[in-house]
């Protein structure tokens, strides 16, 4: 079965660099949530959207923006990266007859140096 | 607001040990609840789940038993392998009346390692 595919699995940028990731949710899911883990720390919920359209602000930077596209596929873009913002970051997708099961990507785990 | 409290680890066991993860939760409505599980270096993997009072989520020898009246969802295992060794999260989805967002609350989560 199709899963969530997150783009890129690694990534290294430098302090102040910006960094894009990708997420494409499982075929037919409408809504896209993204979480952030630290290290050796809980996943906090970011951001959602739902038919394209955000549905809930968690505790996404400023410096963070996401959208998701009409494909349903979803990018987080972050500016003015931080040390702090080294992370495992994870998308996770789900349909509206499911909403409360959550299909979660593998991650992509940033680096900022 | 909503929020999640589990037993804080790291828990160690022999093989064939018997396991419990306590879970609690707190709540404004009446939410889903979720063990998931971690294991190193990989993303989060759904182990059960229970979306009303009395239900009870199993999977691959676990199991947890929403209970309403004492908030608690414990996971149990009757006897642990060495390949469960990993990261157990307990958590909550619970949208508000009418809302379409169903955002995962977590627990800090419990590292369990399991010796041959």
């Amino acid at each position: 079965a199709a899963g969530v595919i997150q783009s890129p699995r690694h990534l290294i940028k430098e302090k102040r660099e910006t960094a894009t990731l990708k997420c494409y949710p499982i075929p037919r899911h409408d809504t896209v949530y993204w979480y952030q883990q630290g290290p050796g720390q809980d996943p906090q919920f970011l951001i959602s959207f739902y038919e394209k359209m955000q549905s809930d602000k968690g505790s996404i930077p400023d410096r963070f923006s996401a959208q998701q596209f009409s494909d349903y596929h979803s990018e987080l873009n972050m500016s003015s990266l931080e040390l702090g913002d080294s992370a495992l970051y994870f998308c996770a997708s789900s349909n509206t007859r499911e909403k409360r099961q959550q299909y979660f990507g593998p991650g992509t785990r940033l680096t900022v140096t | 607001g909503n929020s999640v409290t589990q037993m804080e680890g790291p828990v160690t066991l022999s093989e064939e040990a018997f396991l419990t993860i306590n879970c609690t939760y707190t709540a404004t409505g009446y939410p889903s609840l979720f063990w998931y599980v971690q294991y190193p270096g990989e993303g989060l993997q759904l182990l059960l789940k229970a979306t009303k009072a009395d239900d009870k989520g199993s999977n691959k020898g676990f199991e947890a038993t929403y209970r309403k009246e004492t908030t608690s969802f414990h996971l149990e295992k009757g006897s642990v392998q060495v390949s469960d060794s990993a990261v157990y999260f307990c958590a909550l989805s619970d949208p508000p009346s009418g809302g379409s967002n169903y955002k995962l609350t977590f627990g800090k989560g419990t590292l369990l390692t399991v010796n041959p």
